[in-house]
């Protein structure tokens, strides 16, 4: 089944707890991303990658790392995560750039 | 950069009315304009998009249309159903370019009344 998956699905850590969500698609996918979400605000974009070894930033970059060392794979590494990052977080793929596939979601919570 | 106003930010309608939500976005370099449906506790999922080289398309009860010169964009939705009831994201982006923004509007929370 063509899948983008996310984990973990739910987080609760403490602020300058070093964490990472994973994220997979097995659609051999060239371009993915990262979004947040937060209510009023819509999904704005964190990071995105084209290829592998290739990542731009998007419109909310600052407190968040990825990399793409595999095609595979994106992961996202908040290094010292605040409460003001407290989201629900998607990961998405796509062929082309055009239509995104979504993955589940990962709630987070940063107290 | 760009940016991507929606309106409206609520709306409501009886079942078998339409329904339109309007975008408008800053960047006469974007030429990519997809929209998103999420219902509640999902996940967004494309419902249809439009490129920069057509005016309209539609896909049984929803089309796009699409003002270049305007720089706005529009979903309709005929005949609505309670199904439809969801949160509504439109997007703007610079397909073919390096560019891989993607930017949202910040929703519209379509509910249908039976």
């Amino acid at each position: 089944e063509a899948q983008v998956t996310q984990n973990p699905r739910y987080l609760i850590t403490v602020t300058g707890k070093k964490l990472t969500v994973t994220c997979s698609q097995n659609m051999n996918h060239e371009y993915m991303s990262w979004y947040r979400q937060d209510p009023g605000l819509g999904l704005r974009q964190i990071y995105y990658s084209m290829n592998v070894e290739v990542t731009d930033k998007g419109d909310v970059p600052e407190g968040y790392k990825v990399s793409r060392k595999e095609k595979r794979n994106f992961p996202l590494i908040l290094e010292s995560p605040s409460p003001n990052q407290t989201s629900l977080y998607f990961c998405a793929s796509s062929h082309d750039s055009y239509e995104q596939y979504f993955g589940p979601g990962t709630r987070l919570t940063v107290t | 950069g760009e940016n991507v106003e929606q309106h409206p930010s609520t709306l409501s309608v009886q079942e078998g009315d339409s329904a339109v939500i309007k975008c408008t976005y800053s960047d006469s370099a974007s030429n990519y304009f997809p929209w998103y449906k999420q219902e509640l506790g999902k996940r967004p999922q494309l419902i249809i998009d439009i490129r920069s080289n057509v005016g309209e398309k539609k896909d049984q009860r929803i089309a796009v249309t699409l003002n270049k010169t305007a720089k706005h964009f529009s979903l309709h939705i005929t005949e609505t159903q309670p199904e439809d009831s969801a949160v509504y994201f439109c997007a703007a982006s610079q397909y073919g370019g390096s560019q891989g923004n993607l930017i949202f509007g910040k929703g519209t929370k379509l509910s249908v009344k039976p």
